[in-house]
């Protein structure tokens, strides 16, 4: 039950694009396509942004988008705002006998 | 309204035992998978464990296996983990969340609750 590996820092300015890293193996990430990404500021819990790799829930503004290749998972956000200053999770399904795997978290600074 | 409300986290000696609670509402508790998250102080989300709608499935991280025991009571809408042995490692925020599919896993977490503070130190 490896960690995902993120970058533990990600930054941009308001109004450009952040693309934020999420690397697992074949046995995760590159084997499923059940990567989903959270947003949590401090103090807080966690929101769900994204699941199986890029569908976004109803209230998640369509500047947050997911995608994947191989075994590596990437979380987008464009028009960058001063609200997406938080961190980031992702995770992905780690196989049969656990659920899920989470990422070391990136935490994203809004300049 | 989705609502998870953790309770029965504190102060616990190395050893110790502990037992939280997660209380649902606001959707039909018994068709959801459930899990535990925890979150240790200025660290990352560490998935716990997990138990399956009707309770006959449960997955533990290796962190917690043989010593944490997840359970539910799908006529109470209450969601509980048993934390025997408690080591300072355990010590976390520990948060319930709710499975996105109904009625079968979904390996993603749509709703959370606020999390309770445990924390293991003698």
């Amino acid at each position: 039950q490896s960690a995902l590996t993120q970058p533990p820092s990600a930054s941009g300015s308001p109004g450009q694009s952040v693309t934020i890293s999420c690397t697992g193996t074949s046995s995760d990430v590159g084997g499923y396509n059940y990567v989903s990404w959270y947003q949590q500021h401090p103090g807080k819990a966690p929101k769900l942004m994204i699941y199986e790799v890029s569908k976004r829930p109803s209230g998640v503004p369509d500047r947050f988008s997911g995608s994947k290749s191989g075994n590596t998972a990437s979380l987008t956000v464009s028009g960058l705002q001063a609200e997406d200053e938080a961190d980031y999770y992702c995770t992905s399904y780690a196989g049969s006998n656990t659920y899920v795997v989470f990422g070391g978290g990136t935490k994203l600074t809004v300049l | 309204e989705v609502q998870l409300l953790e309770s029965g986290g504190g102060l616990v000696r190395p050893g110790g035992s502990l037992r939280l609670s997660c209380a649902a509402s606001g959707f039909t508790f018994s068709s959801y998978a459930m899990s535990w998250v925890r979150q240790a102080p200025g660290k990352g989300l560490e998935w716990v464990s997990f138990i399956s709608a009707g309770g006959g499935s449960t997955y533990y991280a290796d962190s917690v296996k043989g010593r944490f025991t997840i359970s539910r009571d799908n006529s109470k809408n209450t969601l509980s983990v048993q934390m025997n042995s408690l080591r300072a490692e355990d010590t976390a925020v520990y948060y319930c969340a709710k499975d996105g599919n109904w009625n079968y896993p979904s390996y993603y977490f749509d709703y959370w609750g606020q999390g309770t503070l445990v924390t293991v130190s003698s």
